[in-house]
């Protein structure tokens, strides 16, 4: 069975830092996809970065880079040069076989100026 | 290109009724999955529609059911609403189904449905 797993309920980091939002993985399929959605108060689920089992290099899309370290099953998201409108909630997700995410508990980040 | 679509925004509803929601993908996407996201349950899956037919379905009761349109248009129903049915509805579209690279999940603004 696929579970994920987001050990912070809630972290800060000062406007201009990097932070990283931590998230483990297990599951017994050897193909998956990782995601990382970020949903404002407004609900909507912004997807942010993916990154595949066999991608070999870590994904980055803009100030969003996952570390993923897959011998640990874990996908990490270091957001750089944090921003106000960072403030969020950021979710990770999995995908394997079926086309349906697993998603984590959810980490609120809180920027302060 | 237009994102995800969700009809209506909002809806307030009493226990007993029945509703239907709507979810239009993205342009080329056919398929289209379903979630329900509480504070107390997270974010769970509901099922998914892929080419009109149901691909996948997760541990919901049979009130909850969806259908799929030729022009890949979504809607689910929930009939006989109970009071935890109350949550945030999001619908996401794909390419195709299957994970795979290349074949993310974009979502829409979300139904929030309160039942009274």
């Amino acid at each position: 069975a696929q579970k994920i797993t987001q050990t912070q309920p809630g972290m800060f980091v000062q406007e201009k830092e990097a932070v990283t939002l931590d998230c483990t993985y297990d599951t017994s399929d050897p193909s998956y996809g990782l995601f990382w959605y970020k949903q404002p108060s407004s609900g909507e689920m912004i997807f942010l970065i993916y990154q595949g089992s066999y991608d070999q290099q870590n994904a980055t899309e803009g100030r969003y880079s996952l570390n993923f370290q897959k011998a640990r099953k874990s996908a990490n998201l270091v957001i750089s040069a944090s921003q106000l409108g960072d403030s969020a909630m950021y979710f990770c997700a999995m995908i394997s076989g079926a086309n349906n995410l697993f998603f984590g508990t959810g980490t609120r980040l809180t920027v302060i100026p | 290109k237009a994102g995800v679509t969700q009809t209506p925004r909002y809806l307030i509803k009493t226990r007993g009724q029945q509703v239907t929601l709507s979810c239009s993908p993205i342009s080329g996407h056919r398929s289209v999955s379903w979630y329900q996201q509480t504070p107390g349950q997270g974010l769970q899956f509901l099922f998914e529609y892929f080419s009109e037919t149901q691909r996948n379905k997760g541990n919901f009761p049979g009130r909850f059911s969806g259908r799929q349109f030729s022009n890949s248009r979504s809607e689910m129903n929930v009939s006989t609403l109970e009071l935890g049915d109350s949550a945030l509805y999001l619908c996401a579209s794909s390419y195709t189904t299957g994970s795979r690279s290349g074949n993310e999940q974009f979502f829409g603004p979300g139904t929030r449905l309160t039942v009274l």
